[in-house]
């Protein structure tokens, strides 16, 4: 059974700082999600990582993805206040596409001045 | 992007009554789509897959009368909670994974039901 584990849960951090979310997860997965999720909202995608090695970037958000690790990371440089939301990991662990993806229990960031 | 679009994006029902949740996917075909529910403050849970033509496959501890799904075609799925009470409230999420190319997964607005 594929689990995944994401850490920190709860992170409060200074506008300005960098901090980096971890995801771990139990199998071998083709492709890793990263989700940001604002209060009563639904997911919004934010990265989607497909190969070993594979790095993506928009803003100050930074994603990698390392299989032999099975370690997705989600880097935060020089946060800012409009970051604050949960953001979710998700791996889909089939090849055909069909099965549902399994979630990291979040991590709710808070960015404070 | 793909688009997955959900209705109703909130509703209040009182307690005993049915309510119907829509999930289209507007630019693509979906044999299969999965329905989630999300509880305040913790992550999404899988309820059931959706499947086109088939009966829904239900995840351990989903009751499958109360929560029932319909797949009648490729680009929509329904989810109907009946006989609704208050500890049904939560919000809901369905998604889609669009297949053309690289498989990728793609999620509905919410619903946010409360029963009263």
């Amino acid at each position: 059974e594929l689990k995944v584990e994401q850490n920190p849960l709860f992170l409060s951090m200074q506008e300005g700082k960098n901090y980096t979310i971890y995801c771990n997860y139990s199998t071998t997965s083709d492709r890793l999600y990263w989700y940001r999720q604002d209060p009563g909202k639904s997911l919004e995608s934010l990265f989607v990582l497909l190969s070993n090695g594979a790095v993506k970037q928009e803003g100050r958000l930074m994603a990698s993805l390392d299989t032999k690790a099975r370690l997705s990371t989600l880097h935060i440089t020089a946060a800012v206040h409009d970051l604050s939301a949960t953001y979710f990991c998700a791996v889909d662990a089939s090849h055909s596409g069909n099965t549902p993806l399994v979630f990291g229990k979040g991590t709710r960031l808070s960015v404070i001045a | 992007g793909a688009v997955v679009s959900q209705h109703p994006s909130r509703v209040i029902c009182k307690s005993g009554t049915s309510v119907k949740i829509e999930c289209r996917s507007l630019d693509f075909q979906a044999t299969t789509m999965f329905w989630y529910r999300q509880f305040p403050k913790q992550s999404l849970m899988l309820m059931a897959t959706s499947n086109e033509g088939s009966k829904a496959t239900y995840e351990q501890g989903v009751e499958k009368d109360k929560f029932l799904i319909n797949h009648a075609s490729l680009t929509l799925s329904t989810l109907t909670v009946t006989s609704a009470h208050p500890e049904d409230s939560s919000f809901y999420i369905c998604s889609a994974i669009a297949t053309k190319g690289v498989p990728e997964a793609f999620f509905g607005q919410g619903t946010r039901l409360t029963v009263v």
